[in-house]
C-alpha cells in the first residue's frame, strides 16, 4: 500500500528566510509519481508539480525546488527567500501507475511573519 | 483551456436536509472526476472518483452518493444530511489515464449542517 508522510505539521517563519518542507514516501510500485500542491487561505489545491519515478533531476521554478531522492524515498520541496504569500497548506501526493487514487499527506501548514 | 466550476461555495443547512453540490468541467473530454471532503485538520479524504459516465467508485461508506449524469459534470448528493457532513468540498479532475497526472481542484463548498 502506498503512503505519504509529511512530518512537519506547521513551519512558522520570517520573510525572507529559505523554508523545506518534507515529503516521505512509501510504495511497492517501481513506476510512481509525486505531486505537489498548496492549498492558500481561499481553499483552491492548486498543481505545483508532477515528478515520475524515472526521473530524479531536481527541479527549480524561480523561488521553488524540488529534490527527489529515492535512495530515501523523499521528495522535499524547498521555497527560498520566503514571501508572506507563500502562506498555504502544501500537500505531498504519490500515484501508482494504473491506480486511479492518489494518495495525500497530511499536509504542512507554512506561516510566513512579515 | 480547462476550467472547473464547483457550487454553490458556501452552504448552511440543517440536519436532515437533503443536499446536492455540482461540479462541472470545461475544455476536456472524458475527465476523472473526484470528490474530496476536507473536516478541520486539512486532511483530504477522497469520497468519490469516476472514470466516466455513470460509473462511480465510492471511498467511504456514509450517507453521500455521486453521479455523473453527463462526461463533465459530477453531482454529490445527500438525502439527510448529518453533523458530521460539514467540512469543505472539493471537486477534483485529472486527464483520462489514471493517477498518473495531477488533478485540478474547483474553488470548494464550505457547507455547514447545523
Amino acid at each position: 500500500a502506498q503512503k505519504v508522510t509529511q512530518a512537519q505539521t506547521e513551519i512558522s517563519v520570517v520573510e525572507k528566510e529559505d523554508v523545506t518542507l518534507d515529503c516521505v514516501y512509501e510504495t511497492r510500485d517501481t513506476t510512481y509519481y509525486l505531486f505537489w500542491y498548496k492549498q492558500p487561505p481561499s481553499g483552491e489545491l492548486v498543481f505545483l508539480i508532477r515528478r515520475n519515478s524515472f526521473d530524479e533531476q531536481n527541479e527549480i521554478s524561480g523561488r521553488y525546488s524540488w529534490n527527489f531522492q529515492k535512495s530515501t524515498s523523499s521528495f522535499n520541496f524547498t521555497i527560498t527567500a520566503s514571501q508572506v504569500v507563500d502562506s498555504a497548506v502544501y500537500f505531498c501526493a504519490l500515484s501508482e501507475a494504473g491506480s486511479y487514487i492518489p494518495t495525500f499527506g497530511r499536509g504542512t501548514s507554512l506561516i510566513v511573519h512579515p | 483551456s480547462q476550467t472547473i466550476h464547483q457550487w454553490p461555495a458556501t452552504l448552511v443547512q440543517p440536519v436532515g436536509s437533503p443536499l446536492s453540490l455540482e461540479c462541472t468541467v470545461e475544455g476536456t473530454s472524458n475527465p476523472n472526476l473526484y470528490w474530496y471532503r476536507q473536516a478541520a485538520g486539512r486532511g483530504l479524504q477522497l469520497l468519490f472518483y469516476s472514470v466516466g459516465i455513470g460509473q462511480i467508485s465510492s471511498e467511504v461508506p456514509q450517507n453521500l452518493s455521486a453521479s455523473r449524469p453527463q462526461d463533465r459534470q459530477f453531482i454529490l448528493s445527500s438525502k439527510k444530511l448529518l453533523l458530521s457532513d460539514s467540512g469543505f468540498y472539493l471537486c477534483a479532475w485529472s486527464v483520462d489515464g489514471g493517477a498518473t497526472y495531477e488533478q485540478y481542484f474547483g474553488p470548494g463548498t464550505r457547507l455547514t449542517v447545523t
